[in-house]
């Protein structure tokens, strides 16, 4: 069965640091994964997304995430974190064979950046 | 919110009535998804529909119904069988189901059950 654990419930950066929200994942096949950040009763934003190639990808207000398949895992990264970017984050997997279009997301990462 | 809108904003029913949520996407997209949030547990699917006049029971279905007349709606109606209603629901939509494919989310309605 696929799955998606986001280890963190809430992250807590200061301003101008690196930031890092931890994802892994578990399907039976290829992955197909997913970032989206969520503000406050709003719905959810696509940031980035890893296909398939470089295991580097680069999203959306300069977010990126690296895809290492030996640890099942898909980390967002930003390297220099801004109060605004405080949000709640989603990762999210597809299997990539799968017959439907049902992602699997995880319970959620709540980011605090501090001024 | 990328072109898929959600109506009303916040809606309140009372035990034993059914409600409708409105989603509509002028995105041309093909496959349309319902999801409950709740605090701490993500996203959970309710129903997808990958084409017109066709549509699929997701995680959660139980107390739910949907139906997919048109290609840019998707209503979904919580009905009185559903015994914890009170959650944020997000409707979704994206090109086609079988791919890569990111969705686009609505900007949600928040249920309270009074």
């Amino acid at each position: 069965a696929q799955s998606v654990a986001q280890p963190e419930d809430q992250v807590n950066v200061a301003e101008g640091n690196p930031l890092t929200v931890k994802c892994t994942y578990s399907v039976s096949g290829n992955p197909y994964l997913f970032w989206y950040v969520q503000y406050p009763n709003r719905g959810l934003q696509f940031l980035l997304k890893y296909i398939t190639g470089d295991n580097l990808v680069k999203g959306s207000y300069g977010f990126e995430a690296e895809f290492n398949k030996s640890q099942t895992s898909f980390h967002l990264k930003k390297p220099s974190a801004l109060v605004s970017d405080s949000a709640l984050y989603f990762c999210a997997v597809r299997e990539a064979s799968g017959n439907t279009g049902k992602l699997i997301f995880g319970q959620g990462t709540t980011l605090q950046v501090k001024p | 919110d990328g072109g898929i809108t959600q109506s009303p904003k916040y809606l309140f029913r009372k035990e034993g009535q059914n409600v409708t949520l409105s989603c509509e996407q002028n995105l041309n997209h093909d496959a349309m998804y319902w999801y409950r949030q709740d605090p701490g547990q993500g996203l959970r699917l309710i129903y997808y529909s990958q084409i017109v006049n066709d549509f699929q029971k997701g995680d959660i279905a139980e107390g739910y119904s949907v139906s997919r007349e048109k290609k840019e709606s998707f209503p979904l109606t919580v009905t009185s069988a559903q015994k914890n209603p009170t959650a944020f629901y997000l409707c979704a939509s994206s090109r086609e189901s079988f791919s890569y494919n990111e969705q686009f989310f609505g900007p949600g309605t928040r249920l309270t059950v009074l």
